[in-house]
């Protein structure tokens, strides 16, 4: 079975300080794991891949297979990054959706 | 990418009725999915809307409740059938491409849903 766990409903820290979004994910296969964030009346937008292995916003994540986690990182947090991101795998065509977690950047 | 657009954007709806949302894509695509979002909630997939064929359903949603058309490779319907206020929620179209290793699932804006 998929499973992604997102234990962070809620994330806040100060404009500057570094961010950390924790995603631990299950599955048997080889798996693809995405970041999506939907900021405050938005639609649901991709921010990153674990293919691409690019930096989108300054965000970065690297692909942990052996603690079968997919973290979002950025050094430096802007008052922008404010929103619900979700951590998302692909497995068998099919995207499974962790939580969430409610970023909130403090000035 | 793709624009995705959803209709009606937002809708409230006595219980017992039945609602349409459609989901129209600028290009074709070879995936279409349905999400539901509860409040408070994360996505949950419903089903993937098959060109030509029927819809395939997750577990815990039939077709009786959600049936789905895709008459198309740029179009799909979601009804919500016999609505009672647990359907409350936002509806998500997505599409996607398969076969390419770049595969990556695109969101229409939602289809915010409020049952009385």
């Amino acid at each position: 079975a998929q499973r992604v766990t997102q234990p962070e409903k809620l994330l806040s820290v100060f404009k500057g300080a570094p961010v950390e979004l924790k995603c631990n994910y299950s599955y048997s296969g080889s798996p693809e794991l995405f970041w999506y964030v939907q900021y405050s009346r938005q639609r649901l937008q991709l921010l990153l891949r674990h293919i691409s292995r690019e930096s989108i916003k300054g965000f970065t994540a690297d692909l942990n297979k052996g603690e079968t986690s997919f973290h979002l990182k950025k050094p430096f947090a802007q008052e922008e990054d404010s929103a619900m991101y979700y951590c998302a795998l692909k497995g068998a065509q099919k995207l499974v959706f962790g939580q969430g977690t409610r970023l909130t950047i403090n000035p | 990418s793709a624009v995705i657009s959803q209709k009606p954007s937002r809708d409230i709806c006595q219980r017992g009725t039945s609602l349409t949302i459609q989901c129209q894509v600028d290009s074709q695509v070879t995936m279409m999915f349905w999400y539901r979002q509860q409040p408070g909630q994360s996505l949950t997939l419903i089903a993937t809307a098959n060109q030509g064929s029927e819809a395939t359903y997750e577990s815990g949603f039939v077709i009786d409740k959600f049936p789905i058309s895709r008459p198309n490779l740029t179009f799909s319907t979601l009804t919500v059938s016999n609505m009672s206020p647990e359907d409350s929620s936002i509806y998500l179209c997505s599409v996607g491409w398969s076969g390419s290793r770049w595969e990556t699932q695109y969101f229409g804006p939602g289809t915010r849903l409020l049952v009385l």
